[in-house]
């Protein structure tokens, strides 16, 4: 059974950049899409990027200046630095798998998800 | 990007009811639609895949239909468990976006 966790500090201060660990058990991170995906407080979900199984990434516009996905394959880990923080950051962020295949497109795994805020 | 929009925000209902939640696309994405079930203080769970998929596990009174940008998810009889929120998730194109959310309430 595939399952994520994410892991990093809750509390950034501002300007500075917030570092998140995402570790898969149960499957590899050689293998399928690997994403971020975060939730404001009382808000709706807004998808962060993705990391390919290939290594290429794809972030969202509005981030893009500030993102960075990256994978550790020796500790099937991928990773989220996310940089230039505000208090408009602060959201639980969740990885989670992105499934592809035919007629399939969807986050079928999430991790619990982990609670940042940003605040000095 | 391409804007999803869901209807209504909030819904109030009773066990044994049927209930229906919509969601509209700005443009087009074929199929390429999920449905999501979130309770509070935990992870989304995928319900619906492409439009009208069930994922593996999902009781059957959940149902998806829709195509082009106009899609429904039908909860054929409400059960207790049922009463959380509801997102749509568009994957036909990066940045993959979600509706708003339809907090289904008793």
């Amino acid at each position: 059974q595939v399952q994520l966790q994410e892991s990093g500090p809750g509390l950034v201060r501002p300007s500075e950049t917030l570092s998140l660990t995402c570790t898969v058990s149960g499957d590899s991170v050689n293998s399928y899409f690997w994403s971020w995906i975060r939730q404001p407080p009382g808000k709706g979900l807004e998808w962060i990027g993705y990391i390919a199984y290939s290594g290429s990434t794809k972030y969202n516009p509005s981030l893009n200046s500030r993102v960075t996905i990256s994978v550790d394959t020796s500790k099937n880990q991928f990773s989220l630095k996310l940089g230039s923080v505000t208090a408009a950051d602060t959201a639980v962020y969740y990885c989670a798998r992105y499934l592809v295949r035919v007629g399939l497109h969807a986050f079928d795994i999430w991790g619990q998800g982990t609670m940042v805020t940003v605040s000095s | 990007d391409i804007q999803m929009t869901q209807s209504p925000s909030s819904l109030s209902a009773s066990v044994g009811d049927r209930v229906t939640v919509t969601c509209r696309a700005s443009q087009t994405i074929t199929n390429f639609l999920n449905w999501y079930q979130q309770k509070p203080g935990k992870a989304p769970n995928l319900l619906i895949y492409t439009a009208a998929n069930l994922q593996s596990g999902v009781p059957s009174r959940f149902s998806g239909s829709g195509s082009g940008t106009n899609f429904t998810l039908t909860i054929s009889s409400l059960q207790s468990e049922d009463f959380a929120t509801y997102y749509c998730q568009q994957s036909y194109i990066t940045p993959h976006t979600f509706g708003q959310g339809t907090k289904l309430e008793i």
